[in-house]
């Protein structure tokens, strides 16, 4: 069975560094594009980019390009988002799922999410 | 990005009821498109891909159809674990886009 499992909560500062995690199990990962998605509170879904573990290939989608940093560690299964210097408006839910289709089209197994809280 | 456009906001329909959910894409997707149920507190689940193919384990009540620009998602009839918010995404251009979604509830 397919497993996703994201890391905890963050409360962080603006300005502060963060990095979050999305860790599949076994080989979920291989040969699957991996995709980044965030939920605002109270809002919708918002795709911001696919990285391709197996060979690191990113896409950034122009609303998130320069915003936020997509890396992977296929060694473990595990996909990275980076934040080098956070914004009270990045907070937020923040998915990860791995993607099925030719393309990375669509989530088929998602994390649990991430919670981010940016506040002085 | 390609504009998505759910309707209605928001349903509410009772228990045993059929229900049609519409989705109206800004530019023509083929049949490259996705629908999900997200619940309160849960990540999104997706049921179904390709506009008509049922994802795993998503019980027969779910169905899409469409192709184009107008896409529909069918739930047959409403059992209680149904009531929930519904996305469709694209993904026939970079990047995906989600529509805004359909709150289902309880009449």
């Amino acid at each position: 069975e397919v497993q996703v499992v994201q890391s905890g909560a963050e409360v962080k500062k603006p300005g502060e560094s963060l990095k979050i995690s999305c860790k599949g199990s076994r080989n979920s990962f291989t040969n699957y594009w991996v995709g980044w998605v965030r939920q605002m509170p109270g809002k919708g879904l918002e795709w911001m980019g696919i990285i391709y573990p197996s060979d690191s290939d990113t896409r950034y989608s122009p609303s998130f390009q320069g915003q936020v940093a997509i890396s992977a560690d296929k060694s473990i299964s595990t996909a990275y988002l980076h934040w080098s210097s956070l914004k009270a408006s990045d907070t937020g839910m923040y998915y990860c799922a791995r993607l099925g289709g030719v393309y990375g089209d669509y989530g088929d197994y998602w994390g649990q999410g991430t919670l981010v809280t940016v506040s002085s | 990005e390609v504009v998505m456009t759910q309707s209605p906001a928001t349903l509410s329909v009772s228990p045993g009821e059929r229900v049609t959910l519409s989705c109206q894409v800004g530019q023509r997707a083929n049949t490259n498109l996705a629908w999900y149920q997200q619940k309160p507190g849960q990540a999104p689940r997706l049921l179904i891909f390709g506009a008509s193919t049922r994802a795993t384990g998503i019980p027969a009540r779910f169905s899409g159809s469409g192709s184009g620009t107008e896409f529909t998602l069918t739930i047959s009839s409403l059992q209680s674990e149904d009531f929930a918010v519904y996305y469709c995404q694209q993904y026939n251009d970079w990047p995906p886009s989600f529509g805004q979604g359909t709150k289902l509830e309880i009449k």
